[in-house]
């Protein structure tokens, strides 16, 4: 059964900490998502990258947020520093044009970030 | 991409029919319209998404109006593992361009009572 994993599930961080959040896509998928969920703003797209290139970070904050994909089977989002207002669960997604010409997205189970 | 417009919250009586609308009355000849739900503390899951005819898969039926300006997703036989949140979002679909974004707005709260 082929999922998206991501990890860690859970983080807990001091302001001013780096996190990194990581992702293994579906093998085979070439477009990975990342999205960021909170009560107040519900689901937001931060970025996605198609073969491994940024296509799109328009909603990500540039100043302490980035986004790669070092390599086809991980991508990895980064902020630095942490602050309280990026407590969110973190989403990942991946999606293929062979398996649904880019229209369904598989997400992962997210991970819950909390800063102190 | 079009706006939406769903209900916040339903309830649905167990093993009953779950009838859950979306307004897109903005909505563009080349845009489809997508399902996605959110169980409670998990990932986005695909549903069902279509033009103009109405589609039926595993999970759920897609009736959009002639008009296109509005349509349902009916859950024919809803379970207690059925409640979570139902997005509605429109969009183009992809044809090998770079739009691949979902725009998910607040969705309805499908509650199934047993």
């Amino acid at each position: 059964d082929a999922r998206v994993t991501q990890t860690p599930r859970h983080k807990v961080t001091e302001m001013g900490q780096e996190v990194t959040m990581r992702c293994q896509p579906i093998l085979g998928h070439n477009t990975v998502f990342w999205y960021r969920q909170t009560m107040m703003q519900g689901l937001e797209l931060l970025a996605y990258f198609r073969n491994r290139a940024p296509l799109d970070d328009s909603g990500m904050p540039k100043d302490r947020f980035s986004a790669e994909m070092p390599d086809a089977t991980l991508a990895t989002l980064k902020i630095q520093p942490s602050e309280p207002r990026d407590s969110a669960v973190y989403f990942c997604a991946s999606g293929s044009r062979a398996a649904s010409s880019y229209n369904e997205q598989f997400f992962g189970p997210g991970t819950r970030l909390t800063v102190l | 991409d079009a706006k939406t417009t769903q209900p916040p919250s339903m309830d649905c009586a167990e093993g009953r029919a779950a009838n859950l609308p979306c307004n897109h009355s903005t909505i563009s000849g080349n845009e489809y319209v997508y399902w996605y739900r959110q169980i409670h503390s998990q990932g986005p899951q695909y549903i069902i998404h279509g033009l103009k005819n109405n589609e039926t898969n595993e999970m759920a039926s897609l009736i959009i109006t002639e008009d296109r300006k509005s349509s349902t997703l009916i859950l024919p036989h809803a379970t207690l593992r059925d409640t979570a949140v139902y997005y509605c979002i429109v969009r183009v679909q992809n044809s090998g361009g770079s739009n691949y974004k979902l725009t998910f707005g607040k969705g309805t709260l499908l509650t199934v009572n047993p």
